[in-house]
């Protein structure tokens, strides 16, 4: 059973680009996180979901993100006109009960 | 709002030293602690996942308890190795619901050396 996966693993763009983020959850997980981890910070919630469905996006900057998880697919973190701000880890989580398990993230870097 | 607090941020011991983390939580309704282990550039790797009802779990050399009325958690580790070298996370889940999103805290680096 392969671990959760995020790809890309390093991500370079341009202030203004848009940046998409992927993470495919372990085979029967239906539940995913998203975190960010800022340089020199720790790592703070940004959306949980399931299946089609935003469960908790209290943790999401109310502009420029989104997230979904379709029925088909992995889940992406969506991130338009991107700031230098933006320039961090993006872990992925995905659950089956109640233990999370972490992708190996997605290393953002905005010029 | 729950905040998570670990204590030291940074420790380094000689190689074979038993050490003690420490993570404190405001809210005591937790659902479940879990400790991570962070390697530099990479994920995160679960370590011990605490139930609420729980006072303590073990795997291998590590030990980590949970005292929930007073909102703390440490994480022991025996005969320390270079190995163990990492950033170690303490993260909590809200009360109510097995689901849910976990709150971290700052961290500690751990160096061993030989």
């Amino acid at each position: 059973n392969a671990g959760v996966m995020q790809n890309p693993r390093h991500l370079v763009r341009r202030r203004g680009q848009e940046a998409r983020l992927r993470c495919s959850p372990m085979k029967g997980h239906s539940h995913v996180y998203w975190y960010r981890q800022l340089p020199e910070e720790g790592l703070k919630f940004m959306v949980y979901l399931q299946k089609e469905n935003i469960i908790d996006e209290s943790g999401m900057p109310k502009e420029r993100f989104s997230a979904e998880f379709p029925k088909e697919g992995p889940s992406i973190l969506r991130i338009q006109q991107v700031v230098r701000g933006d320039s961090a880890a993006y872990f992925c989580a995905s659950s089956f009960k109640e233990e999370q398990f972490f992708g190996p993230g997605t290393r953002l870097t905005v010029l | 709002k729950q905040e998570v607090t670990q204590i030291p941020a940074a420790l380094s011991v000689p190689e074979g030293e038993n050490l003690v983390l420490n993570c404190s939580f405001t809210d005591s309704a937790i659902y479940n602690l879990q400790w991570f282990r962070q390697d530099p550039g990479k994920g995160l790797t679960s370590l011990l996942l605490i139930q609420s009802s729980q006072r303590e779990q073990t795997s291998g050399r590590l030990n980590a308890s949970l005292d929930k009325s007073s909102g703390r958690s440490t994480l022991y580790i025996a005969a320390s190795q270079p190995g163990d070298s990492a950033t170690y996370l303490c993260a909590v889940k809200a009360g109510g619901t097995s689901y849910g999103k976990l709150t971290f805290g700052q961290g500690t680096i751990l160096t061993v050396h030989p």
